[in-house]
């Protein structure tokens, strides 16, 4: 079965600095990954995709994630935060072996900007 | 209306009650999902449905009942819930549920609270 793993509940970082949001996974076949935002009183938000076209992947508002093979991971980047991007992130891998489409989330990562 | 759209977006209910969600999709998709988020857990799957047809419990309590009349509604109905059943219930779409790569669409979700 796959698995993703999302390391640290909370990240603290100012306006303007990098984010970065870790995700690794577990899967014994290529996987499908993604990455979603939660704002608070929202549902989930596709930030991007990954489907093995290009290890670099870039998402909505300025997000883009990186897919590294060889560590098993799938990390989450924005040069430069904004108070707007405080808000719940989440890595989901697709769970392949039940023939239909089933995404497995990750505990989420609460990302937090102050100014 | 646009997107994947849920009512109510809070209940309060009794344990005795008996009440019911409702979701629809206006995105032409064929697979619809009922997930469960509670604090500090992963989100859980429910139920699973494509065109209609169930393909998915993930040994949910009985208490909990879904209907998919076509394939842009999907309803859960509830009775005798336990307060440990509180959470946010978020509705999801996809594309084509046999595509790893397709993404889920959220609504905004149901916050449910049991008294």
């Amino acid at each position: 079965a796959q698995s993703v793993t999302q390391l640290g509940s909370h990240v603290s970082v100012s306006e303007g600095a990098l984010v970065l949001l870790r995700c690794n996974y577990s899967s014994s076949v290529p996987p499908y990954l993604f990455w979603y935002v939660q704002y608070p009183n929202q549902g989930l938000q596709l930030l991007l995709k990954y489907t093995s076209a290009a290890t670099l992947v870039k998402g909505i508002n300025g997000f883009e994630a990186e897919f590294k093979k060889s560590e098993t991971s799938f990390h989450l980047t924005k040069p430069s935060a904004h108070m707007r991007d405080a808000a719940e992130y989440f890595c989901a891998v697709s769970e392949r072996d039940t023939g239909f489409q089933k995404l497995v989330f990750g505990t989420g990562t609460r990302l937090l900007v102050s100014p | 209306e646009t997107g994947v759209t849920q009512t109510p977006r809070h209940l309060v209910m009794g344990m005795t009650n008996k009440k019911s969600l409702k979701c629809e999709q206006h995105l032409g998709h064929n697979a619809m999902y009922w997930y469960k988020q509670s604090a500090k857990k992963p989100l859980e799957l429910m139920f699973v449905y494509s065109l209609e047809e169930r393909v998915e419990n993930n040994s949910v309590p009985s208490r909990f009942s879904p209907e998919c009349p076509n394939s842009s509604h999907l309803f859960l109905h509830l009775h005798t819930l336990q307060p440990e059943d509180s959470a946010l219930y978020l509705c999801a779409s996809s594309q084509d549920w046999q595509d790893y790569n397709s993404p889920l669409h959220f609504g905004n979700g149901t916050r449910l609270t049991v008294t």
